[in-house]
Protein backbone atom coordinates (compact mmCIF):
# COMPACT_ATOMS: atom_id res chain seq x y z
CA UNK A 1 0.00 0.00 0.00
CA UNK A 2 1.96 3.24 -1.30
CA UNK A 3 0.26 5.83 0.42
CA UNK A 4 3.02 8.30 -0.89
CA UNK A 5 3.31 8.44 -4.62
CA UNK A 6 5.27 10.06 -7.10
CA UNK A 7 4.31 8.82 -10.66
CA UNK A 8 7.25 10.52 -12.83
CA UNK A 9 10.19 8.33 -12.46
CA UNK A 10 12.00 11.01 -14.33
CA UNK A 11 11.67 14.50 -15.25
CA UNK A 12 14.20 16.30 -17.64
CA UNK A 13 14.22 20.08 -18.37
CA UNK A 14 15.98 23.05 -19.89
CA UNK A 15 18.35 25.09 -17.79
CA UNK A 16 16.64 28.37 -16.96
CA UNK A 17 13.24 26.59 -17.12
CA UNK A 18 10.94 25.81 -14.36
CA UNK A 19 10.89 21.89 -12.82
CA UNK A 20 7.61 20.75 -11.38
CA UNK A 21 7.76 17.69 -9.28
CA UNK A 22 4.35 15.74 -8.54
CA UNK A 23 3.39 13.93 -5.46
CA UNK A 24 0.36 12.19 -4.48
CA UNK A 25 -0.82 11.10 -0.68
CA UNK A 26 -3.72 9.06 0.16
CA UNK A 27 -3.64 8.99 4.09
CA UNK A 28 -5.90 12.21 4.79
CA UNK A 29 -4.25 12.41 8.42
CA UNK A 30 -0.66 13.37 7.00
CA UNK A 31 -0.26 17.15 8.45
CA UNK A 32 3.49 17.41 6.82
CA UNK A 33 5.12 16.87 4.18
CA UNK A 34 8.79 17.34 3.10
CA UNK A 35 10.94 17.36 -0.08
CA UNK A 36 14.23 15.99 0.07
CA UNK A 37 17.30 15.90 -2.79
CA UNK A 38 19.47 13.06 -3.67
CA UNK A 39 22.62 13.11 -5.32
CA UNK A 40 24.23 9.26 -6.22
CA UNK A 41 25.91 7.37 -3.28
CA UNK A 42 24.99 10.56 -0.73
CA UNK A 43 22.17 10.79 1.57
CA UNK A 44 18.94 12.72 1.23
CA UNK A 45 19.13 16.33 1.95
CA UNK A 46 16.23 18.73 3.09
CA UNK A 47 14.95 20.60 1.45
CA UNK A 48 11.48 22.51 2.33
CA UNK A 49 8.68 21.92 3.90
CA UNK A 50 5.16 22.58 4.30
CA UNK A 51 2.39 22.30 7.13
CA UNK A 52 -1.60 21.41 6.25
CA UNK A 53 -2.59 24.60 7.30
CA UNK A 54 -0.60 26.22 4.43
CA UNK A 55 -0.86 25.64 0.99
CA UNK A 56 2.27 27.41 -0.03
CA UNK A 57 5.93 27.66 1.16
CA UNK A 58 8.57 29.49 -0.56
CA UNK A 59 12.63 29.20 0.20
CA UNK A 60 14.43 30.87 -2.74
CA UNK A 61 14.18 28.62 -5.84
CA UNK A 62 12.01 26.43 -4.61
CA UNK A 63 8.70 26.61 -4.06
CA UNK A 64 6.01 23.68 -2.43
CA UNK A 65 1.91 24.07 -3.30
CA UNK A 66 -0.19 21.66 -1.28
CA UNK A 67 -3.84 21.45 -2.15
CA UNK A 68 -5.13 19.17 0.56
CA UNK A 69 -8.53 18.63 -0.99
CA UNK A 70 -6.69 16.50 -3.93
CA UNK A 71 -4.34 15.01 -1.62
CA UNK A 72 -1.51 16.64 -3.81
CA UNK A 73 1.82 18.72 -3.90
CA UNK A 74 4.17 19.99 -5.85
CA UNK A 75 7.70 21.39 -5.60
CA UNK A 76 8.79 24.00 -8.43
CA UNK A 77 12.22 25.00 -9.28
CA UNK A 78 12.36 28.45 -10.67
CA UNK A 79 15.03 28.63 -12.59
CA UNK A 80 16.43 25.15 -12.42
CA UNK A 81 19.83 24.67 -12.87
CA UNK A 82 22.13 22.02 -13.86
CA UNK A 83 23.06 21.27 -10.00
CA UNK A 84 19.36 20.87 -9.47
CA UNK A 85 20.07 17.35 -10.98
CA UNK A 86 19.65 15.10 -8.40
CA UNK A 87 16.65 12.60 -7.44
CA UNK A 88 14.07 14.52 -5.37
CA UNK A 89 11.73 12.33 -2.34
CA UNK A 90 8.77 13.73 -1.22
CA UNK A 91 7.85 12.58 2.41
CA UNK A 92 4.90 12.89 4.70
CA UNK A 93 4.01 12.21 8.41
CA UNK A 94 1.24 12.45 10.80
CA UNK A 95 2.79 15.06 12.99
CA UNK A 96 0.78 13.71 16.10
CA UNK A 97 0.60 10.41 15.51
CA UNK A 98 4.06 9.31 14.19
CA UNK A 99 7.47 10.39 13.51
CA UNK A 100 7.75 7.97 10.37
CA UNK A 101 8.05 9.92 7.23
CA UNK A 102 6.59 8.14 4.23
CA UNK A 103 8.97 8.16 1.45
CA UNK A 104 7.61 8.26 -2.02
CA UNK A 105 9.50 6.52 -4.86
CA UNK A 106 11.48 9.71 -6.07
CA UNK A 107 11.36 11.25 -9.26
CA UNK A 108 15.03 11.87 -10.91
CA UNK A 109 15.56 15.34 -12.74
CA UNK A 110 17.64 15.77 -15.30
CA UNK A 111 18.64 19.36 -15.77
CA UNK A 112 20.17 20.53 -19.54
CA UNK A 113 22.51 22.96 -19.83
CA UNK B 1 29.06 21.27 13.17
CA UNK B 2 29.52 18.11 11.60
CA UNK B 3 26.71 15.74 10.42
CA UNK B 4 25.26 12.64 10.64
CA UNK B 5 27.75 10.62 10.31
CA UNK B 6 27.57 7.13 9.43
CA UNK B 7 30.31 3.95 8.87
CA UNK B 8 30.97 2.18 7.12
CA UNK B 9 30.26 3.94 3.65
CA UNK B 10 30.71 0.73 1.93
CA UNK B 11 29.90 -3.25 3.52
CA UNK B 12 30.57 -6.21 2.07
CA UNK B 13 29.36 -9.48 3.72
CA UNK B 14 29.29 -12.49 2.86
CA UNK B 15 25.77 -14.67 2.86
CA UNK B 16 25.69 -15.77 6.70
CA UNK B 17 28.14 -13.52 8.33
CA UNK B 18 27.06 -10.23 10.48
CA UNK B 19 26.58 -6.93 9.35
CA UNK B 20 27.31 -3.99 11.98
CA UNK B 21 26.14 -0.42 10.66
CA UNK B 22 27.10 2.36 12.84
CA UNK B 23 25.53 5.80 13.20
CA UNK B 24 26.76 9.06 15.45
CA UNK B 25 23.97 11.57 15.16
CA UNK B 26 24.37 15.84 14.70
CA UNK B 27 25.92 17.05 17.98
CA UNK B 28 22.80 17.67 20.22
CA UNK B 29 20.69 15.37 18.55
CA UNK B 30 19.34 12.41 20.65
CA UNK B 31 17.02 10.72 18.21
CA UNK B 32 17.80 8.19 16.04
CA UNK B 33 15.82 6.68 12.96
CA UNK B 34 16.94 4.35 10.53
CA UNK B 35 15.69 3.90 7.08
CA UNK B 36 16.62 1.50 4.21
CA UNK B 37 16.59 1.80 0.49
CA UNK B 38 16.14 -0.60 -1.47
CA UNK B 39 17.05 -0.35 -5.47
CA UNK B 40 14.81 1.61 -7.80
CA UNK B 41 12.70 2.07 -4.37
CA UNK B 42 11.87 4.91 -2.05
CA UNK B 43 13.45 5.35 1.84
CA UNK B 44 11.40 2.69 3.91
CA UNK B 45 11.16 3.20 8.12
CA UNK B 46 12.90 0.82 10.00
CA UNK B 47 13.40 1.37 13.77
CA UNK B 48 13.08 5.05 16.17
CA UNK B 49 15.72 5.30 18.63
CA UNK B 50 16.18 7.59 21.23
CA UNK B 51 19.07 6.92 24.11
CA UNK B 52 19.32 3.54 25.40
CA UNK B 53 15.09 3.22 24.52
CA UNK B 54 13.81 1.56 20.91
CA UNK B 55 10.93 3.53 20.89
CA UNK B 56 9.24 2.02 17.45
CA UNK B 57 10.71 -1.13 15.62
CA UNK B 58 8.07 -1.45 13.75
CA UNK B 59 9.92 -1.30 10.22
CA UNK B 60 12.14 -4.08 11.34
CA UNK B 61 12.01 -7.29 9.93
CA UNK B 62 10.96 -9.98 12.89
CA UNK B 63 14.06 -12.05 12.57
CA UNK B 64 18.09 -10.96 12.32
CA UNK B 65 17.54 -7.77 12.62
CA UNK B 66 18.58 -5.30 16.07
CA UNK B 67 19.27 -2.07 16.71
CA UNK B 68 20.33 -0.37 19.47
CA UNK B 69 21.32 3.44 20.95
CA UNK B 70 23.80 3.39 24.16
CA UNK B 71 23.53 6.20 26.24
CA UNK B 72 27.36 6.19 25.39
CA UNK B 73 28.93 5.56 21.66
CA UNK B 74 26.53 5.65 17.86
CA UNK B 75 23.75 3.54 16.84
CA UNK B 76 24.09 0.13 15.61
CA UNK B 77 21.96 -1.55 13.60
CA UNK B 78 23.06 -5.09 13.29
CA UNK B 79 21.77 -7.60 10.65
CA UNK B 80 22.67 -11.36 11.25
CA UNK B 81 23.35 -13.64 8.82
CA UNK B 82 23.09 -11.99 6.41
CA UNK B 83 21.04 -12.84 2.57
CA UNK B 84 21.22 -11.22 -0.58
CA UNK B 85 18.14 -9.31 -0.10
CA UNK B 86 19.51 -7.74 2.41
CA UNK B 87 22.01 -6.21 -0.01
CA UNK B 88 20.63 -1.95 0.14
CA UNK B 89 21.85 1.33 1.21
CA UNK B 90 20.62 2.00 4.74
CA UNK B 91 19.99 5.60 6.05
CA UNK B 92 20.54 6.85 9.82
CA UNK B 93 18.51 10.45 10.42
CA UNK B 94 18.25 12.30 13.64
CA UNK B 95 16.64 15.09 14.92
CA UNK B 96 17.13 17.05 18.30
CA UNK B 97 13.53 16.19 18.97
CA UNK B 98 10.71 14.29 17.94
CA UNK B 99 10.53 14.60 13.98
CA UNK B 100 7.14 15.91 14.39
CA UNK B 101 8.29 19.44 15.21
CA UNK B 102 11.23 19.54 13.03
CA UNK B 103 13.29 17.61 9.96
CA UNK B 104 15.51 15.10 10.32
CA UNK B 105 19.00 14.89 8.73
CA UNK B 106 20.32 12.02 7.30
CA UNK B 107 23.89 10.31 6.76
CA UNK B 108 25.11 9.76 3.87
CA UNK B 109 23.93 5.81 4.25
CA UNK B 110 26.12 2.47 4.24
CA UNK B 111 25.70 0.60 1.18
CA UNK B 112 25.36 -3.27 2.01
CA UNK B 113 26.27 -5.59 -0.26
CA UNK B 114 25.27 -9.11 0.36
CA UNK B 115 27.50 -11.69 -2.11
Amino acid sequence: DQQVKQNSPSLSVQEGRISILNCDYTNSMFDYFLWYKKYPAEGPTFLISISSIKDKNEDGRFTVFLNKSAKHLSLHIVPSQPGDSAVYFCAAHQRRGTYKYIFGTGTRLKVLA
Amino acid sequence: NAGVMQNPRHLVRRRGQEARLRCSPMKGHSHVYWYRQLPEEGLKFMVYLQKENIIDESGMPKERFSAEFPKEGPSILRIQQVVRGDSAAYFCASSPRQAQDTEAFFGQGTRLTVV
